[in-house]
């Protein structure tokens, strides 16, 4: 399993800021993943961060918003931009560690809340 | 949608009871992942099943799929406090992506 690191842990921003979420990972992978999940809530994909591409991004969510970054195959980044206290929420990285494989592996986590 | 239904909720029991989780969901998949989470931390994977497959163990966790009812349910023996979590079942189909189910919290009292 590939181990996955995420920068900050948590953060509390004030509305109308941005933050850029970090994801690191201590191998090489094939595909990285970057879900929400709202308080008492599932997770929800927000998008597929493409390596030297633009990211993929699910229904409802669109790049002003969430830009992602993937400047290489153990490295992305996200950024929630013009935040508001609806934007609370744990921000998770995953990763799939190989061609062969369906098994999803996430990061701790970055817990996110908007005053 | 494809997500999934979990249930129950909710889940409370003694320790060294078993408990039992389901999870429904609504089109054709690749495979169906279970995952924990404490207190609203990161996931940790606990097991995949395939479309092709019944039935998969490891350790205290036995997981049953069946395609023809579009569910799956996740059996952990023993509990342990150490069990109480978060469990959510997943779906993946095509391009790797997962659509989760709204989970099962899951309470193992001493």
């Amino acid at each position: 399993s590939a181990v996955i690191s995420q920068k900050p842990s948590r953060d509390i921003c004030q509305r109308g800021t941005s933050l850029t979420i970090q994801c690191q990972v201590d191998s090489q992978v094939t595909m990285m993943f970057w879900y929400r999940q709202q308080p008492g809530q599932s997770l929800t994909l927000i998008a597929t961060a493409n390596q030297g591409s633009e990211a993929t991004y699910e229904s409802g969510f669109v790049i002003d918003k969430f830009p992602i970054s993937r400047p290489n195959l153990t490295f992305s980044t996200l950024t929630v931009s013009n935040m508001s206290p609806e934007d609370s929420s744990i921000y998770l990285c995953s990763v799939l560690a190989g061609f062969s494989t369906d098994t999803q592996y996430f990061g701790p986590g970055t817990r996110l809340t908007v005053l | 949608s494809q997500q999934g239904e979990e249930d129950p909720q909710a889940l409370s029991i003694q320790e060294g009871e078993n408990a039992t989780m389901n999870c429904s969901y609504k089109t054709s998949i690749n495979n169906l992942q279970w995952y924990r989470q404490n207190s609203g931390r990161g996931l940790v994977h606990l097991i995949l099943i395939r479309s092709n497959e019944r039935e998969k163990h490891s350790g205290r966790l036995r997981v049953t799929l069946d395609t023809s009812k579009k569910s799956s349910s996740l059996l952990i023996t023993a509990s342990r406090a150490a069990d109480t979590a978060s469990y959510f079942c997943a779906t993946g189909r095509g391009a790797q992506k997962l659509v989760f189910g709204q989970g099962t919290r899951l309470t193992i009292n001493p």
